[in-house]
């Protein structure tokens, strides 16, 4: 099965610096892998999806990439603000394509 | 907000009780998911359903069972309780799978605490 690695530790940055999320996996590289926030007792909210084919994605403050030589992909916030302190989770899609498996999140602190 | 709701969004029980949990959508979404969230795992994949009566196995299906009957209710059924599955269950949908523009994005429910004493 897959295993999928996020920062341990949680993140805690200045506000207006940039933070810097990975996620790491091993065995099969997937073919899609996307990005999601979760708020304290809320369901997670998609963010973004890379591709395998695709090194980079951008999507206003948020920027994605995705290596699979170094089966890893990196998650950055630029400018960062308080609001965007929460846990930010990666999923890969599974081998059939139909199911998605989830790290265990970083939880991100941005301090004012 | 995707239309998902899940149900009971709090229950405590005893352990060897039966349970269900359902989850309802009104996206007329084809997929949907059942996930457990614990700390320190993350949220694993329980079952899920790419229509209605075609259900597949997750990676912690032992101890679960689910339904899907109408496109609309996908149900976690756990028939005999036990203290190892207190968790958040959370449901998701999904329009379509990963191929070509769509994104496969998931909707997720607000998640439903489960504790077995």
């Amino acid at each position: 099965s897959q295993k999928i690695e996020q920062n341990s530790e949680a993140l805690n940055i200045q506000e207006g610096k940039t933070a810097t999320l990975t996620c790491n996996y091993t065995n099969y590289s997937p073919a899609y892998l996307q990005w999601y926030r979760q708020d304290p007792g809320r369901g997670p909210v998609f963010l973004l999806l890379i591709r395998e084919n695709e090194k980079e994605k951008r999507k206003e403050r948020l920027k994605v990439t995705f290596d699979t030589t170094l089966k890893q992909s990196l998650f950055h916030i630029t400018a960062s603000q308080p609001a965007d302190s929460a846990t930010y989770l990666c999923a890969l899609d599974g081998p059939t394509g139909n199911q998605f498996y989830f790290g265990t999140g970083t939880s991100l602190t941005v301090i004012p | 907000d995707a239309g998902i709701t899940q149900s009971p969004r709090h229950k405590v029980t005893e352990t060897g009780t039966p349970v269900t949990l359902r989850c309802h959508q009104t996206e007329n979404h084809r997929y949907m998911y059942w996930y457990r969230q614990d700390p320190g795992h993350g949220l694993r994949l329980i079952h899920y359903s790419y229509g209605v009566k075609d259900t597949d196995k997750g990676e912690v299906s032992d101890g679960y069972s689910v339904s899907r009957s109408k496109t609309e209710d996908f149900l976690l059924t756990l028939e005999s309780a036990t203290s190892s599955q207190t968790s958040v269950y959370f449901c998701a949908i999904s329009e379509s799978r990963l191929a070509g523009p769509n994104t496969g994005e998931l909707f997720f429910g607000e998640g439903s605490r489960l504790t077995v004493l």
